[in-house]
């Protein structure tokens, strides 16, 4: 069975840090491009970061460029996004997914959440 | 960047009905669109990927068509558990851009 855990999330001050993380099992995790996207609270989806299968490459959106940092870890099945600078704007669910330019968001966590606030 | 917009943005319909949501991409997406339903507190769940392929255990009544900017869903006889909100996404380029959303409740 497919299973994407995240942990990570929390409170945290205008612009403190979190990192997320992001356990794979199930399936062959470095085959995968995988991705975050997030939802703050009533709103829609939108797609924060992806990164290759072997971790070579990195996509992120415009809105965390250069504060977000995504990175994998092969050998221990695990995804990561380091958030930085953290905005109020940033406050939402956190989804780690098998999304890529290929891979088409078949799997999902259950997300962890994070708020920013003081 | 490639924007998305989903119309309606919401609708009232009833069990039975016959639902339509389209997807406009900006520009040419090359099928590289996937439809998730998301129902309140849930995880988004996907449908259809490549456009027009349903993903396995997904209701037959659930399609998608169309290609280029203009992807479609429909849902051919709208059951209890199909009022929720749904979620194209283009992954053709990046950045990667989910439309806005198309809730539909209960008339």
């Amino acid at each position: 069975e497919v299973q994407l855990l995240e942990s990570g999330g929390g409170l945290v001050q205008p612009g403190g840090s979190l990192r997320l993380s992001c356990a794979a099992s199930g399936f062959t995790f470095s085959s995968y491009d995988m991705s975050w996207v997030r939802q703050a609270p009533g709103k829609g989806l939108e797609w924060v970061s992806t990164i290759g299968g072997s971790g070579d490459n990195t996509y992120y959106a415009d809105s965390v460029k250069g504060r977000f940092t995504i990175s994998r870890d092969n050998s221990k099945k695990m995804l990561y996004l380091q958030v930085n600078n953290l905005r109020g704007e940033d406050t939402a669910i956190y989804y780690c997914a098998s999304l890529g330019r290929t891979a088409a968001g078949a799997y999902w966590g259950q997300g962890t959440l994070v708020t920013v606030s003081s | 960047d490639i924007q998305m917009t989903q119309s309606p943005s919401a609708m009232s319909a009833s069990v039975g009905d016959r639902v339509t949501i389209t997807c406009r991409a900006s520009q040419d997406i090359n099928n590289f669109l996937a439809w998730f339903q998301q129902e309140p507190g849930k995880v988004p769940k996907r449908l259809i990927y490549v456009a027009a392929k349903l993903v396995s255990g997904v209701p037959s009544r659930f399609s998608g068509s169309g290609s280029g900017t203009e992807i479609t869903l429909t849902i051919s006889g709208l059951q209890p558990e199909d009022f929720a909100t749904y979620y194209c996404l283009q992954h053709e380029s990046f950045p990667f851009t989910f439309g806005p959303g198309t809730k539909v409740d209960v008339k």
